[in-house]
């Protein structure tokens, strides 16, 4: 069974500073691996997909990398901003069904 | 486009009562999925479907009923309410032809007293 783990589950940091949000998994027969923001009180809303052949994924400011053979993934978010603040939870498959594992989530707090 | 709309948004159950979750999405997806999330925890799957006519069970799926009759609509149904199945529950779809990339509902907040 696929084990996904985050950490830490929280972060605090000033505006414009780069944010390093990590995400470990326990089968390196990962399918796709997914990272998700979550607002309070919301569902999740999904921000980059990262297929089984695919080793990275870029939207805008956001980069995310997977490296099976470590069991690892990183979401790099640049020069971050107060509205960036939410909790980023990581999730990975493996099958094509979609159906994932997910960490606990890292809260992110943006401080002006 | 609604995406995926959830209802209800809130619900409080006693101990023992039943109640279904709907869950609809106008995108024509064939995937769907229920999740529950529990304070500090990640989501667990409960059920999913590909399929009207199709649906299997996820990690944690005793207490739980799902149907897939039509491909827009995947309800929940809970019975016998129990204490441990206060929670907040996310459907979520998925198309085939980006598989894995979910869509999420806002979700439906279960408290059982």
């Amino acid at each position: 069974k696929q084990e996904v783990t985050q950490i830490p589950a929280a972060l605090s940091v000033p505006e414009g500073e780069n944010l390093v949000l990590n995400c470990s998994f326990t089968d390196s027969a990962i399918y796709n691996l997914q990272w998700f923001r979550q607002d309070p009180g919301k569902g999740l809303t999904s921000l980059l997909l990262i297929q089984s052949s695919q080793r990275e994924q870029t939207s805008g400011r956001l980069n995310a990398s997977l490296d099976k053979s470590s069991g690892r993934s990183t979401l790099y978010i640049a020069a971050s901003q107060p509205g960036d603040s939410a909790t980023y939870l990581c999730a990975g498959s493996t099958d094509s069904w979609g159906k994932f594992q997910f960490g606990a989530g890292t809260q992110v707090v943006v401080t002006p | 486009n609604a995406g995926v709309t959830q209802t209800p948004k809130f619900r409080i159950l006693k101990i023992g009562q039943s109640m279904t979750l709907q869950c609809a999405q106008d995108m024509n997806h064939n995937y769907m999925y229920w999740y529950r999330q529990d304070p500090g925890m990640g989501l667990k799957l409960i059920y999913y479907s590909v399929g009207a006519g199709i649906t299997d069970k996820g990690e944690v799926p005793n207490g739980y009923n799902v149907s897939r009759s039509t491909t827009e609509d995947f309800p929940l149904r809970l019975e016998l309410a129990a204490p441990s199945q206060t929670s907040v529950y996310f459907c979520a779809s998925s198309s085939t032809t980006v598989p894995g990339e979910l869509f999420f509902g806002e979700g439906s907040r279960l408290t059982v007293l």
